[in-house]
């Protein structure tokens, strides 16, 4: 069964550090997505992608983030200068329709210390 | 308008009973409704879902009840099984935008 992969599974960096956290979503899929998930709180839109471009993204997705598809196959998140609010589990997602089934990846967790 | 409250914040269920699980929105413009399943360390993953033009949708133990005029949905596990214990969050999304709003999640605890 085709599945979203992301690493790495767990980063620990220091505050003020650049991260990029890295997904291949399903092969044919042309939606893709980040969520994060602070433990024990609820899943949080990040951002969505489609087209090469950000199509849709909340009120945390700041200019300290920012995604991109250098390739045909991976799909990037990059923190620019973490924050210790930052820490948190960060889903990737991809879906082949809009309006279809979301398909997360396990999740990269990080720790800003 | 863009949550997703979601009941109870944790369930205990013998083995055998039923788990029920509630959700409320309150943007008309929702127009798909999934639950996911999350497994601790693990990704949500699609359990079921429905869409508002039917007001139940069964796929095997587990049920959704869709309730359009109080804009309320909720999952039903038949049988609950120890397999079963989980954290489940109901999802919503439609209108202009293609993001999911989430609940903030149910702890399910099935005791054998």
């Amino acid at each position: 069964e085709p599945e979203v992969t992301q690493t790495p599974s767990h980063q620990v960096t220091q505050m003020g550090q650049e991260v990029i956290l890295r997904c291949v979503p399903i092969s044919n899929h042309l939606y893709f997505y980040w969520y994060r998930q602070i433990l024990g709180q609820k899943v949080e839109f990040l951002v969505s992608f489609y087209n090469n471009e950000i199509s849709e993204k909340s009120e945390i997705f700041d200019d300290q983030f920012s995604v991109e598809r250098p390739d045909g196959s991976n799909f990037t998140l990059k923190i620019r200068s973490t924050k210790l609010e930052d820490s948190a589990m960060y889903f990737c997602a991809s879906s082949d329709v809009s309006d279809r089934e979301l398909f997360f990846g396990e999740g990269s967790r990080l720790t800003v210390l | 308008q863009q949550q997703v409250k979601q009941s109870p914040q944790s369930l205990i269920v013998q083995k055998g009973g039923i788990s029920i699980i509630n959700c409320a929105y309150e943007n008309t413009a929702f127009d798909y409704f999934p639950w996911y399943q999350q497994f601790p360390g693990k990704g949500p993953a699609l359990l079921i879902a429905i869409r508002p033009d039917v007001s139940e949708k069964k796929e095997g133990r587990f049920t959704i009840s869709f309730n359009k005029s109080a804009k309320q949905f909720s999952l039903h596990i038949m049988d609950s099984q120890p397999g079963d214990s989980a954290t489940y969050f109901c999802a919503a999304k439609g209108g202009a935008t293609n993001k999911l709003i989430f609940g903030t999640g149910t702890l399910l605890a099935v005791q054998p």
